[in-house]
């Protein structure tokens, strides 16, 4: 069966980076676009980025253009997302999740189980 | 503050019919599709009506969605305990380039 499995959370200091990764398998990575959505504890969600099937297009929310990247290996059957100069208000559960089209425009399905990123000092 | 609006919360007894309302702009819901997503307490969220009313394998009937113009609507008929939890439509913008949710709906079973 599909399944996505985030990794890479953990505990940062503001101004530090943190790399999060999405393991996938039970299906053909390499034909589908990949999403990060994120969730602010007691929040809710919030698209952070999209990547293509082939990683040609890539697009940002603005809350996090500059200072994140998405990227995948599809030799590994892995996304990734780079979080740079992170910030107070980027604390939240990270979930990866599959597009149901090659690019961004489809729907998400399924999610991944999250992975807590938690900026402190 | 989300793109999209939703209620923050909704309310039923048991066997009732209630609906959420999901509200954009020509940009996002006027344009493009809209999902909804289910979120049960403790969970990651879950695909619950694609392309405005299609519901993936597995999701009861009681489960319908709607659209018209810039709004959309999610309908969940014989309530039940199990539909306690957070509702989220989404859809893509096409004048922002991004995709945009809607605050969430938290759904109470009284």
């Amino acid at each position: 069966q599909v399944q996505l499995v985030e990794s890479g959370g953990g505990v940062v200091q503001p101004g530090r980076s943190l790399r999060l990764s999405c393991a996938v398998s039970g299906f053909t990575f390499s034909s589908y676009g990949m999403h990060w959505v994120r969730q602010a504890p007691g929040k809710g969600l919030e698209w952070v980025a999209v990547i293509s099937y082939d990683g040609s297009s890539k697009y940002y929310a603005d809350s996090v253009k500059g200072r994140f990247s998405i990227s995948r290996d599809n030799s590994k059957d892995t996304l990734y997302l780079q979080m740079n100069s992170l910030r107070v208000e980027d604390t939240a559960v990270y979930y990866c999740a599959k597009d149901s089209h090659s690019s961004w425009y489809g729907y998400f399905d399924p999610w991944g189980q999250g992975t807590l990123v938690t900026v402190s000092s | 503050q989300a793109v999209l609006t939703q209620p923050p919360s909704a309310s039923g007894t048991p066997g009732q019919r209630v609906t959420i309302s999901c509200s954009g702009s020509t940009s996002n819901i006027g344009s493009n599709y809209v999902h909804w997503y289910q979120q049960l307490p403790g969970t990651a969220p879950k695909l619950l009506i694609s392309r405005n009313n299609q519901r993936p394998s597995g999701v009861p009937d009681r489960f319908s969605g709607s659209k018209s113009g810039t709004s959309a609507s999610l309908a969940i008929s014989g309530l039940r305990s199990e539909d306690e939890a957070d509702y989220y439509c989404a859809a893509w913008d096409d004048s922002l380039s991004v995709w945009v949710f809607g605050g969430g709906t938290k759904l109470t079973v009284l």
